[in-house]
């Protein structure tokens, strides 16, 4: 049974460019959350999708959005990079109608110089 | 959303129990206590979760003061694998899906 899945693994950009960060959620599950790790912090939450809506999402600026597919997998996409969101994006998925644990995947290291 | 207060780092002797303390003074009815580790070049994953009893599973143990203003994580026996950031979250799991993060309590495991 594959785990949650991201790619890339690893990603270089410039400010001011764009980037977009995919993710495929654990078999069966209907629920991505997407949450950006700063070195040397826990990770913070973006937002979360379900349904192909955005269901919640946190204190991040409209420059964040995302996207899920009907087959559950779902992209997150961030325009005009700043050097600040250099950071490690992980996604985690899980099912919206049980009390249940979220999995998390091994993350996209992103780096803006 | 209702705050966790972790020690920044522990260290423990391999084979021997560790204890993780959490303090959440300012816990609601309805939050569970969820714990989850990440260890080095991984994503965080679940290690246990309770609301108002003690809980065990397979990697640890979960107990909760009566009050439910704290509680603390017990690995029985720590291996060098058990070296990594364990997170204390509360989440109210009515509906509510996100995890809040604080910064954790990074443990060591002395050989």
């Amino acid at each position: 049974d594959a785990g949650v899945t991201q790619s890339p693994t690893h990603l270089i950009k410039t400010r001011g460019q764009q980037v977009t960060l995919r993710c495929s959620p654990k078999s069966g599950h209907d629920t991505v959350s997407w949450y950006q790790q700063a070195l040397g912090q826990g990770p913070q939450f973006i937002f979360q999708y379900y349904e192909e809506e955005e269901r919640q999402r946190g204190n991040f600026p409209d420059r964040f959005s995302g996207h899920q597919f009907p087959n559950y997998s779902s992209e997150l996409n961030v325009n005009a990079l700043l050097l600040g969101d250099s950071a490690l994006y992980l996604c985690a998925s899980s099912f919206i109608s049980v009390i249940d644990t979220q999995y998390f995947g091994p993350g996209t290291r992103l780096t803006v110089l | 959303d209702a705050k966790t207060t972790q020690p920044n780092s522990m260290e423990s002797n391999e084979e021997e129990p560790v204890h993780l303390p959490c303090n959440h003074s300012t816990i609601s009815g309805t939050d569970y206590i969820h714990w989850y580790r990440q260890l080095p070049s991984q994503g965080p994953e679940y290690v246990i979760h309770g609301l108002t009893s003690n809980v065990n599973n397979r990697m640890a143990s979960l107990a909760i003061a009566e009050d439910r203003k704290s509680s603390t994580l017990i690995l029985h026996r720590a291996t060098l694998r058990d070296a990594a950031v364990y997170y204390c979250i509360l989440r109210d799991d009515f509906g509510n899906e996100k995890l809040t993060f604080g910064t954790g309590t990074r443990l060591t495991i002395i050989p």
